[in-house]
């Protein structure tokens, strides 16, 4: 399988404090994109980054890209006990514009 | 704001029935994929279709098929229900093939018993 593979699994942090979650992948892609999902719902899309791009802010979030180490990171500042989710990236590869998605980082935090 | 809707939440089949689980957008999104997400796995692809009546295979087509008859429903059918097919099936739709984000529905959690 092509998907991407997030790290850590679990990450468990206090209110206030940032989360950063990472996510690498094995061939070219064209996008990369991060998806939160609460427990036992679907999946809510965050933010899309490009292959030609290495940065990209929404909010509290910041994703980076670094292609040449086929990785991206996902942070998160200020964290509130309401991001408490599952996070997921998902890579559209350039023969295959289907996305596939990793396992997830669980994100707990601790009010 | 799109929205995917799954027509139900929750559903219990026996070992050997036939099921459907439907999937409609109400966004004119031209496509449309089916995921499953079990523990530790993460999503993985059984089907997806770019239009109407067209269907690719996805990671894991095995013991499924679809039908996209229109273009805001996509079927998921399971021919004959197995007890490794309960997991939770989430549907996405999108506008084109990647460069937007993908929109999913709730869920529906499938058990096979």
């Amino acid at each position: 399988s092509q998907q991407g593979e997030e790290d850590p699994q679990a990450l468990s942090i206090q209110e206030g404090e940032n989360a950063t979650m990472n996510c690498s992948y094995k061939t070219s892609i064209n996008n990369l994109q991060w998806y939160r999902q609460n427990s036992g719902r679907g999946l809510v899309h965050l933010i899309l980054i490009r292959s030609n791009e290495r940065e990209k802010h929404s909010g509290r979030l910041r994703v980076t890209l670094d292609t040449s180490k086929k990785s991206s990171s996902l942070l998160i500042t200020a964290s509130r006990a309401a991001d408490t989710a599952s996070y997921f990236c998902a890579t559209a590869f350039y023969n295959n514009n289907d996305m596939r998605f990793g396992a997830g980082t669980r994100l707990t935090v601790k009010p | 704001d799109v929205k995917v809707t799954q027509s139900s939440r929750y559903l219990v089949k026996r070992t050997g029935e036939k099921v459907f689980l439907e999937c409609v957008q109400d966004m004119d999104h031209e496509n449309m994929f089916w995921y499953r997400q079990d523990p530790g796995l993460g999503l993985r692809l059984i089907y997806f279709s770019y239009d109407v009546k067209m269907k690719e295979k996805g990671d894991i087509p095995e013991g499924y098929s679809v039908s996209r008859e229109k273009k805001e429903r996509f079927s998921l059918i399971l021919e004959s229900a197995s007890t490794n097919q309960t997991s939770m099936y989430l549907c996405a739709s999108s506008l084109s093939r990647a460069d937007y984000g993908y929109t999913f529905g709730s869920g529906t959690r499938l058990t096979v018993v």
